[in-house]
């Protein structure tokens, strides 16, 4: 069973806007990594935040984590309609195996 | 670095019939998952190797799921007598230890 929720399910914005998910968590973790999937492709890794780490920046996107509220967020800044995708997190207690959520379905318009 | 591989990208197969899906992960990555996504849903983690041994399995796994990774190196997940219920995407995906995950474009089952 999947260990993270993501929210909203479905988002909708204009090119330029900022878009946020967020995920929820049950467990306590080692790291929470974000995931970007293309339709039909596989997921590709875009930013791993350990469980010590309160925010991270990689080029257009940030990362913050609230481990009392076992939560986390990503914030995609002047979005692009190349960013439409679904958005997963990941977590993690032993470093062996990987949780994913039920994923934030992003669309941009142009 | 060529990439995490799986074959076929497409197997339409019908009810009954036994599946054989191949992974070839990144060279150097000694961890290698299996994971079933379907419509709408996060990947579902089904199993776990480091090299050739098989460290973890879910226990939502029947019976007739069986993954193997000789030497490992490549894997193969074997789904016997199909079931319309395994339609799905299965992704593959490898890493080095306490690193992200490299997917493969995964292959999707229909189950007729």
């Amino acid at each position: 069973s999947q260990q993270g929720e993501e929210d909203p399910q479905a988002l909708s914005i204009q090119e330029g806007e900022n878009a946020t998910m967020n995920c929820s968590y049950k467990t306590s973790i080692n790291n929470l990594q974000w995931y970007r999937q293309n339709s039909g492709r596989g997921l590709v890794h875009l930013i791993l935040i350990r469980s010590n780490e309160r925010e991270k920046h990689s080029g257009r996107l940030r990362v913050t984590l609230d481990t009392s509220k076992k939560s986390s967020s990503l914030l995609i800044t002047a979005s692009r309609a190349a960013d439409t995708a679904s958005y997963f997190c990941a977590t993690t207690s032993t470093g062996n195996q990987f949780y994913f959520g039920t994923g934030t379905s992003l669309t941009v318009i142009p | 670095d060529t990439g995490v591989s799986q074959d076929p990208r497409h197997k339409i197969t019908k009810r009954g019939q036994n599946v054989t899906f191949r992974c070839d992960p990144i060279s150097e990555h000694n961890r290698l998952y299996w994971y079933r996504q379907t419509l709408g849903q996060g990947p579902e983690f089904l199993t776990y190797f480091q090299n050739e041994a098989q460290l973890e399995k879910s226990r939502l796994l029947s019976d007739r799921f069986s993954a193997e990774r000789p030497k490992g190196s490549f894997s193969t997940l074997e789904i016997q007598r199909t079931e319309q219920g395994d339609s799905a995407m299965y992704l593959c995906a490898s890493s080095e230890a306490n690193s992200p995950l490299h997917f493969g474009n995964g292959t999707r089952l229909t189950v007729t």
